[in-house]
């Protein structure tokens, strides 16, 4: 079937350090993906998305890349901040009128 | 600002009784959708409108309902049929649906809880 997880659900580093939350998928037809930040009690903001013909697209102090060989996704968050706390979640999309896919998320904890 | 809002952001309800959350964008997007949110799980999709007078059922569709009489607004209900209905409702936008709407735009969420 056709589902998108998170390999862990809790990461917890260091204030300064770079942060890199994991994702994989298996529909090989999706063509769309988008990394969103939920903060507690908030709805989910956008951060990246990158398009299945590119493998690595950079934003401020964010990063995806995009492994299609393996069907795996990752968000690398540079020089981790303590406003970077929140739950993040990887989306996916394939074909013209499909709706996004949610992964279950995972927690980014940053320790001062 | 334009962006996205929900109402209200605590909702409490008895069993029994249906309830409507509220969810109003002046981003002038054609999609509209609703998500439920469980504490450590993902969203998972109720209902979607592509364009006015139009809605779709999505993955968990059962006990709710949803009307697109306007651009700007897509009201949820949550009604007695809805077995589980303690959870955070998201609602969100896109430019239309699918690969050319590009990404969605999240309101702040309502919290309901059945008492």
């Amino acid at each position: 079937g056709e589902s998108v997880g998170l390999h862990l659900p809790t990461l917890s580093v260091q204030e300064g350090d770079n942060s890199i939350i994991n994702c994989a998928y298996s529909n090989s037809a999706s063509d769309y993906f988008i990394w969103y930040k939920q903060e507690s009690g908030k709805g989910p903001q956008f951060i990246i998305d990158i398009r299945s013909n590119m493998d690595k697209r950079q934003g401020q102090r964010v990063t995806v890349l995009l492994n299609k060989t393996v069907k795996h996704l990752s968000l690398q968050i540079a020089a981790t901040q303590p406003g970077d706390s929140a739950v993040y979640f990887c989306a996916e999309l394939a074909g013209a009128n499909s709706k996004l896919t949610f992964g279950k998320g995972i927690t980014l904890s940053v320790r001062p | 600002d334009g962006g996205i809002t929900q109402s209200p952001k605590y909702l409490f309800r008895k069993e029994g009784q249906n309830v409507t959350l509220s969810c109003e964008q002046n981003l002038n997007h054609d999609a509209m959708y609703w998500y439920r949110q469980d504490p450590g799980q993902g969203l998972r999709l109720i209902y979607y409108s592509q364009i006015v007078n139009d809605f779709q059922k999505g993955d968990i569709a059962e006990g709710y309902s949803v009307s697109r009489e306007k651009k700007e607004s897509f009201p949820l209900t949550v009604t007695s049929a809805q077995k589980n209905p303690t959870a955070f409702y998201l609602c969100a936008s896109s430019i239309v649906t699918g690969l050319a709407g590009g990404e969605q735009f999240f309101g702040p969420g309502t919290r309901l809880t059945v008492l």
